[in-house]
């Protein structure tokens, strides 16, 4: 069984802040791990993914984020906040022998940009 | 190229009825999965669909149901609708390949009176 947990329901920061949006997960097999993002009334859209290959995984839109087995997190950042960053980030979790189409997702953390 | 398209955009029905929702994925793509989001959650995996065959589904009763159909494109459809069942959904194609990214469309808002 998979699940995510992702800390905080709202986040907010000053236009060119840290972001640091939270993301635990906990899976009996070795996982896949995904970010993405969803702007007001759309779908979403893939900002990163790790599958393995390096622990570190760059993303679009100046976003990376860390995969750490021994804390079962894999936390999403961006040095500088822009005001378009608003929106809700989502983080996602799919075994890897099982492919990436079922995903589980967490709650979704909120993210306001002040200016 | 056309990214995942899904119709209608919106939808209000009646406790009961039942719905038909319908998703095009992405050119080349043959796998194509539907994901329920209730307003505040994140999105719920309901059905994935391979080459007009059943993958995988998610924990929904049987009142939920789906197919795909030689183009790829594929229907979900839900009967006797329920309160609960309003939510946003969405489809996502990819090329089925292990690990290949989900393209998720803009959903279609179901509203359930």
């Amino acid at each position: 069984a998979q699940s995510v947990t992702q800390l905080g329901s709202h986040v907010s920061v000053s236009e060119g802040a840290l972001v640091l949006l939270r993301c635990n997960y906990s899976s009996s097999v070795p996982p896949y791990l995904f970010w993405y993002v969803q702007y007001p009334n759309q779908g979403l859209q893939l900002l990163l993914k790790y599958t393995s290959a390096a622990t570190l995984v760059k993303g679009i839109n100046g976003f990376e984020a860390e995969f750490k087995k021994s804390e079962t997190s894999f936390h999403l950042t961006k040095p500088s906040a822009h005001m378009s960053d608003a929106a809700e980030y989502f983080c996602a979790v799919s075994p890897q022998q099982g492919g990436s189409e079922k995903l589980v997702f967490g709650k979704g953390t909120k993210l306001t940009v002040n200016p | 190229d056309a990214g995942v398209t899904q119709s209608p955009t919106h939808l209000i029905k009646t406790r009961g009825q039942h719905v038909t929702l319908r998703c095009s994925p992405i050119s080349g793509h043959k796998s194509v999965s539907w994901y329920q989001q209730v307003l505040g959650q994140g999105p719920q995996f309901i059905f994935q669909y391979y080459e007009k065959e059943e993958r995988g589904r998610g924990n929904f009763p049987d009142r939920f149901s789906a197919r795909q159909f030689p183009n790829y494109s594929s229907e979900l459809n839900v009967n006797a609708l329920l309160l609960g069942d309003s939510a946003l959904y969405l489809c996502a194609s990819n090329g089925g390949v292990n690990n290949s990214p989900l393209h998720f469309g803009n959903g279609t808002r179901l509203t359930v009176t």
